[in-house]
């Protein structure tokens, strides 16, 4: 498997700023799912996309599949303290490819 | 309730000695994973099943062995031969052996001392 390009690496905001983080791969994906992982826990499956250009919101959270299916968005709105933690991008080969994560820091 | 249960959540292991790390799941889920996490990094593949009684290796194999004798059970072993075995170890499953969404246990913290 590949290791995505995930950025920014970390995020340190006011709680109400909205955040934004990509993922960009050399390969094509045919599913990108994104995950929220909080310390000595596992993922969370926040958003799941299945469809080249697919937007796709679960509340605040809002995601995208890039058209050209190598690329994919995060976006979250009006951020809270409990948003903190690490966020995943991964796409889908035979299994899943991870990035390293985009940390986020809320601050009230 | 449904949901993937990993145990132990914490172990401590001598060096040269095997561990096995369980992973069952009650969503009647076709396809298992096992991933390990390095501080600051991202998932990296170890083994993962589609059906039972079958198995493949990911991108880091070398020094683990797994078994799939049951469909709702996916047992990791550390063996020896892992040279850098302390990490936190995360098993998924899918619904389906082509994968789509996968979801996770709540992982293993392993330390080698």
């Amino acid at each position: 498997g590949q290791q995505l390009n995930q950025s920014p690496q970390s995020m340190f905001i006011q709680e109400g700023e909205d955040v934004s983080m990509n993922c960009t791969s050399s390969s094509i994906f045919n599913t990108w799912l994104w995950y929220k992982q909080e310390p000595g826990e596992g993922p969370v499956l926040l958003i799941a996309l299945y469809k080249a250009g697919e937007l796709t919101s679960n509340g605040r959270l809002t995601a995208q599949f890039g058209i050209t299916r190598k690329d994919s968005f995060l976006n979250i709105s009006a951020s809270i303290p409990s948003d903190v933690g690490i966020y995943f991008c991964a796409g889908r080969g035979y299994a899943l490819n991870f990035g390293k994560g985009t940390s986020l820091l809320v601050t009230p | 309730d449904g949901g993937i249960t990993q145990s132990p959540k914490y172990l401590f292991r001598k060096e040269g000695q095997n561990v096995t790390l369980s992973c069952e799941q009650n969503l009647n889920h076709d396809a298992m994973y096992w991933y390990r996490q390095d501080p600051g990094q991202g998932l990296r593949l170890i083994y993962y099943s589609q059906i039972v009684n079958d198995f493949q290796k990911g991108d880091i194999a070398e020094g683990y062995s797994v078994s799939r004798e049951k469909k709702e059970s996916f047992p990791l072993t550390v063996t020896s031969a892992q040279k850098n075995p302390t990490a936190f170890y995360l098993c998924a499953s899918s619904p389906t052996r082509t994968g789509g969404e996968e979801y996770f246990g709540e992982g293993s913290w392993l330390t080698v001392v």
